[in-house]
């Protein structure tokens, strides 16, 4: 059974800290998809980024960055200066390849409540 | 940029009460999900439709509960009888390949 673990429930930072979330996660296929979805408070989920057990190339975008490590099972996401904006809830989730059929169900973690203070 | 869309975006019913939670995915999509989040709780899978059936569901997904896409377009959930702990944030979500899904901005559900 896959599993995905957010041990911090909630990360307070002052505007312009650089800040990592944690995600470690547990599955026994070869062939998986990692993600990030931020939660604002408004409720809804945002999509940030997709990565597949294949590619352990680290990936930047803007202000986000992403540190994925196989031998540790770990894909970890680091905010840089951060702002109030990005105050959420984020959740980390997994999916495994089903066979052929393509499909496959997120299972998330936890989520990590951050707090961005002025 | 296409998105997917829910409604209502808050239902509140009475306990015993049917409800049918409305989703339009992304048109060129194949795969539709829905997912709860109980208040403060993480996200938790519900079930998977392709080709015009369940392809997987979870124990949350009992009798109470069903799925229908009744045109090209609507992917509905629907809940029998509802119970006080049916109340929560009910996300729809579709996929073009099955992997990278989108959400739709979610129905909270309110049984009292």
């Amino acid at each position: 059974a896959q599993k995905v673990t957010q041990a911090q429930t909630e990360i307070s930072v002052v505007e312009k800290e650089d800040v990592t979330l944690d995600c470690v996660y547990e599955t026994r296929d070869t062939t998986y998809y990692l993600f990030w979805y931020k939660q604002p408070p408004s409720g809804e989920l945002v999509f940030l980024i997709r990565r597949n057990s294949f590619d352990e190339q680290n990936e930047i975008s803007g202000r986000y960055s992403w540190n994925f490590q196989k031998s540790t099972s770990s894909f970890n996401f680091t905010i840089t200066a951060s702002q109030v904006v990005d105050s959420a809830v984020y959740f980390c989730a997994l999916s495994e390849a089903e066979g052929n059929s393509g499909y496959s169900t997120l299972t998330f973690g936890k989520g990590t409540m951050l707090l961005v203070s002025p | 940029e296409p998105e997917v869309t829910q409604t209502p975006s808050h239902q509140v019913t009475q306990m015993g009460q049917e409800v049918i939670l409305r989703c339009v995915p992304i048109s060129n999509h194949l795969y539709f999900y829905w997912y709860r989040q109980i208040l403060g709780q993480k996200v938790e899978f519900l079930v998977s439709f392709y080709n015009n059936e369940i392809s997987e569901k979870s124990e949350i997904f009992d009798d109470q509960f069903s799925v229908e896409r009744p045109d090209g377009s609507n992917f509905t959930l629907k809940i029998r009888s509802t119970k006080l702990e049916d109340s929560a944030m009910y996300f729809c979500a579709s996929s073009i390949s099955g992997y990278e899904q989108y959400f739709g901005p979610g129905t909270r559900l309110t049984v009292t």
